[in-house]
């Protein structure tokens, strides 16, 4: 069975500073992993995707993470926030690759301060 | 290309009701999957269908029911409705089962008075 965990449940920053959110997974088979984001009454789009090669995923709007297997990490993170990046983050992983049946993290909000 | 919808957006049904979900993925796409998404348990996965089939199955009571149709539309039933079941459900399609990228749509906003 596969689990994940992210870290806080809420997350301040200044626009322009660095944007940290944690994700922590347990699986008992090499992961694929998935960060999504969703906005107030929207569903959930993609940010970026890890299945299998490099371990830095770069996704849109600016976002990356990186894949530490030995840490079973996949922390979001992006250098400058802006504005618009506020919105609820959504941790994921997938055993078969496919991003048809998903475990999701509790989500984080995220709130960007002027 | 018309991305993943679903209708109604918005319901309000009474305990004891049912209630039918639909999801019209994006052309093309067979594969089609239900979560539901709570203040209380985030986004669990109710279930996925591909080509008419139910492939996958969450930890959802038999209240909850779904299909699809030849041309990958699908439906999820509510039966009995619960307080509990008040939820978004959000629909989410991908072009075959293996696809690394789902696409979702906006979301039924359920609420059982």
């Amino acid at each position: 069975a596969q689990s994940v965990t992210q870290l806080g449940s809420h997350v301040s920053v200044s626009e322009g500073a660095l944007v940290l959110l944690r994700c922590n997974y347990s699986s008992s088979v090499p992961p694929y992993l998935f960060w999504y984001v969703q906005y107030p009454n929207q569903g959930l789009q993609l940010l970026l995707k890890y299945t299998t090669g490099a371990t830095l995923v770069k996704g849109i709007n600016g976002f990356e993470a990186e894949f530490k297997k030995s840490e079973t990490s996949f922390h979001l993170t992006k250098p400058s926030a802006h504005m618009s990046d506020a919105a609820e983050y959504f941790c994921a992983v997938s055993l078969t690759g496919s991003a048809r049946q998903l475990t999701f993290g509790s989500g984080t909000q995220l709130t960007v301060l002027p | 290309k018309a991305g993943v919808t679903q209708t109604p957006r918005y319901l309000i049904k009474t305990r004891g009701q049912q209630v039918t979900l639909s999801c019209s993925p994006i052309s093309g796409h067979r594969s089609v999957s239900w979560y539901q998404q709570t203040p209380g348990q985030g986004l669990q996965f109710l279930f996925e269908y591909f080509s008419e089939t139910q492939r996958n199955k969450g930890n959802f009571p038999g209240r909850f029911s779904g299909r699809q149709f030849s041309n990958s539309r699908s439906e999820m039933n509510v039966s009995t409705l619960e307080l509990g079941d008040s939820a978004l459900y959000l629909c989410a399609s991908s072009l075959r089962t293996e696809s690394p990228q789902a696409f979702f749509g906006q979301g039924t906003r359920l609420t059982v008075v």
